[in-house]
């Protein structure tokens, strides 16, 4: 199983600012099927990246992904107020299909 | 426009076994995709529970393969999913999500249903 580490677990910055969340994998993630998903409080994850820096449909491209093998980045080039949530990488190249801990981007 | 909405009991008790379904609509579930099955324990991280695709091929997470079983009705365009000798720590939010088939095999979720909580208590 592969195992996702997240990091920071909290981020603290103000709109405006950059965010830049790491999520490392135990192994090498398979042809970098990794995604990255939004969550805010009482919702449902949504789909930001697919394929390590696809992004999905509708998402601003204030919001890029990056990284290769175990080591994968989601930057959020100037954070807007709806931007503040809870951000999980996942890994869909072997099963079973894993999620990282998460990353709470809050607001300073 | 896709839409997923679970349903089913809220409360279950222990060693009881969990059942819920999720009713899709605005897309056939017999024209592709996987369909797959996320539960989030409150205050916590996410984590898969299984996937099955429209012709019955499924796939279980290992730690809790034991206890787990999807199924898929075409006819009614609805999945579900049954978890066996629930204990406390099966109290979660339950989600059901379409997933891309990636390589023959699940992968990202890009629908999701907007969850139902399930709480196990006698």
């Amino acid at each position: 199983e592969i195992v996702l580490t997240q990091s920071p677990g909290t981020l603290s910055l103000s709109p405006g600012e950059r965010a830049t969340l790491s999520c490392r994998a135990s192994q090498s993630v398979s042809s970098n099927y990794l995604a990255w998903y939004q969550q805010k409080p009482g919702q449902a994850p949504r789909l930001v990246i697919y394929g390590a820096s696809s992004r999905a449909t509708g998402i601003p491209d204030r919001f890029s992904g990056s990284g290769s093998g175990t080591d994968f980045t989601l930057t959020i080039s100037r954070l807007e107020p709806e931007d503040f949530a809870v951000y999980y990488c996942q890994q869909y190249g072997s099963s079973p299909l894993t999620f990282g801990g998460g990353t709470k981007v809050e607001i300073k | 426009q896709v839409q997923l909405q679970e349903s089913g009991p809220g409360l279950v008790k222990p060693s009881e076994t969990l059942s819920l379904t999720c009713a899709v609509s605005g897309y056939s579930i017999s024209s592709g995709y996987y369909w797959g099955w996320i539960r989030q324990p409150p205050g916590k991280g996410l984590e898969w529970i299984g996937s099955i695709y429209h012709s019955g091929s499924t796939y279980y997470n290992p730690s809790l393969k034991s206890r787990v079983t999807i199924s898929v009705d075409t006819s009614k365009n609805q999945f579900s999913l049954k978890l066996s000798s629930v204990t406390a720590g099966d109290t979660a939010m339950y989600y059901c999500a379409r997933q891309f088939r990636v390589e023959a095999n699940p992968g990202r979720c890009d629908y999701w249903g907007q969850g139902t909580l399930v709480t196990v208590s006698s």
